[in-house]
């Protein structure tokens, strides 16, 4: 199946700084990417979706201004999350299809922040 | 809103025991189905999906879904559980056109040999 790759798979920072996380479609162009946060014991819930060339579109009750999507080529998607804070302590997953069309999302493998 | 409830948040078997985790969606067009898997230390990957068709559906590693329309369901089922089948699964939805899957919560699996 189609590779995605994320880096880095964890990653530890100090509350107030900003930290970016990479989403690369290995052997693969994808015009769209979604980015998940997953909690403990909980659901993968949709942040965004990142659209190739144009803004992501946000889920309600995401903050655009703090998690700060950029899909600057067909291969890649970042996701940022601006002046982190303890609470944006998360397991972070980015997917894409291969096609325009509804099927299969392939994933990463995850990044993992903890905001100290 | 779509949503994805999953009934059983963890379950605990033995080897060569059947398995069922529910799965009920809220939405009443057309949908897309799936399980995915998430193996201890791995990336979520896709058991099975149900676009259309027959709506039992088999999967990878002898896993199979029903889609009962009626029910709003699609549960995972497996005769004969492996140590190997220890994982985490989750059901998803893609409805009404929309681009975007919809996760439930989530069943643990532990099988114990």
């Amino acid at each position: 199946g189609a590779v995605v790759s994320q880096h880095p798979s964890r990653v530890i920072c100090k509350s107030g700084t900003s930290v970016k996380i990479e989403c690369r479609s290995l052997d693969f162009q994808a015009t769209t990417m979604f980015w998940y946060r997953q909690f403990p014991k909980k659901s993968l819930m949709l942040m965004a979706t990142s659209n190739e060339g144009s803004k992501a579109t946000y889920e309600q009750g995401v903050e655009k201004d703090k998690f700060l999507i950029n899909h600057a080529s067909l291969t890649l998607s970042t996701l940022t999350v601006t002046s982190a804070h303890p609470e944006d302590s998360s397991f972070y997953i980015c997917s894409a299809r291969v096609t325009r069309e509804i099927g299969e999302l392939f994933f990463g493998e995850g990044s993992r922040l903890t905001v100290l | 809103a779509q949503s994805v409830s999953q009934h059983n948040h963890h379950v605990i078997l033995s080897e060569a025991a059947s398995l069922e985790l529910g799965c009920n969606y809220s939405y009443g067009g057309t949908v897309n189905l799936f399980w995915y898997v998430q193996y201890p230390g791995q990336h979520l990957q896709l058991l099975l999906k149900y676009f259309s068709g027959d709506p039992l559906v088999k999967g990878i590693k002898g896993f199979e879904a029903e889609f009962i329309k009626s029910k709003f369901s699609f549960n995972l089922r497996k005769p004969s559980v492996q140590w190997s089948d220890t994982a985490e699964y989750f059901c998803a939805v893609n409805a009404g056109g929309y681009n975007k899957l919809i996760f439930g919560a989530g069943t643990r699996l532990a099988v114990h040999p």
